[in-house]
């Protein structure tokens, strides 16, 4: 079944150590995307790849960085988690823009980071 | 400033009766909605879509409605099972680009 697979689903790291989560995916989808998502709160888009192109949204912290090495895989980097900085990290992917279908967005699982 | 609402945090429906999950936008360049299911522990999945051509879009028991001039749309579930007890983001794009989603609205369908 082709989908979208988050590994580790469980991540503790110490405060200010740095942290790398990671995504892949089967559906051969040109957009990833990666949401941090707090309790009872919406996901939070912090940037999106459109094939090897980066978009970072204006309000994501400077700690939170992307790699996206080919089409399948895409990273999440923290480079010195805080406190705050614990919460859900959803990854997606989409169609170009443009396709047919391309406004759906098909979620992994999630990896939920704790910082201790 | 949020600009998709879902102002009420919980709802709790009758097995069989029917669920209506509500949905505010303030945006009104906003032109295409979904509505999505997460379970705990998992990823949303993606549920049902409209254009903002139409005002319904329906697919079995999910039907989803779309007033453009109050700029609120809505999620009928009919009839509700318990497992569709799960938290509902309705959420909201404008010309393909990227998600808005609401807070979400966790419905519970008592047996």
């Amino acid at each position: 079944d082709a989908m979208v697979i988050q590994n580790p689903r469980y991540q503790v790291t110490q405060f200010g150590k740095p942290v790398t989560l990671s995504c892949s995916q089967t559906l051969n989808h040109n957009v990833m995307y990666w949401y941090q998502q707090k309790s009872s709160q919406a996901p939070k888009l912090l940037f999106h790849y459109y094939d090897k192109d980066f978009n970072n949204e204006a309000d994501t912290p400077d700690n939170f960085q992307s790699r996206r090495p080919n089409t399948s895989f895409c990273f999440l980097d923290i480079r010195s988690p805080g406190l705050g900085d614990a919460a859900m990290y959803l990854c997606a992917t989409s169609r170009a823009p443009g396709a047919s279908g391309t406004h759906e967005q098909y979620f992994g699982p999630g990896t939920r980071l704790t910082v201790t | 400033d949020q600009q998709v609402k879902q102002n009420s945090p919980s709802l709790s429906v009758q097995e069989g009766r029917i669920s209506i999950l509500n949905c505010d936008y303030t945006n009104s360049m906003f032109d295409y909605f979904l509505w999505y299911k997460k379970y705990p522990a998992e990823g949303p999945t993606f549920l049902i879509s409209i254009s903002s051509i139409k005002d319904k879009n329906e697919d079995g028991r999910f039907t989803v409605f779309l007033n453009k001039s109050a700029k609120h749309l809505s999620l009928h579930i009919v009839p509700s099972q318990p497992g569709d007890s799960a938290v509902y983001f309705c959420a909201a794009s404008s010309r393909g680009g990227k998600l808005i989603f609401g807070q979400g609205t966790e419905l519970s369908v008592k047996p």
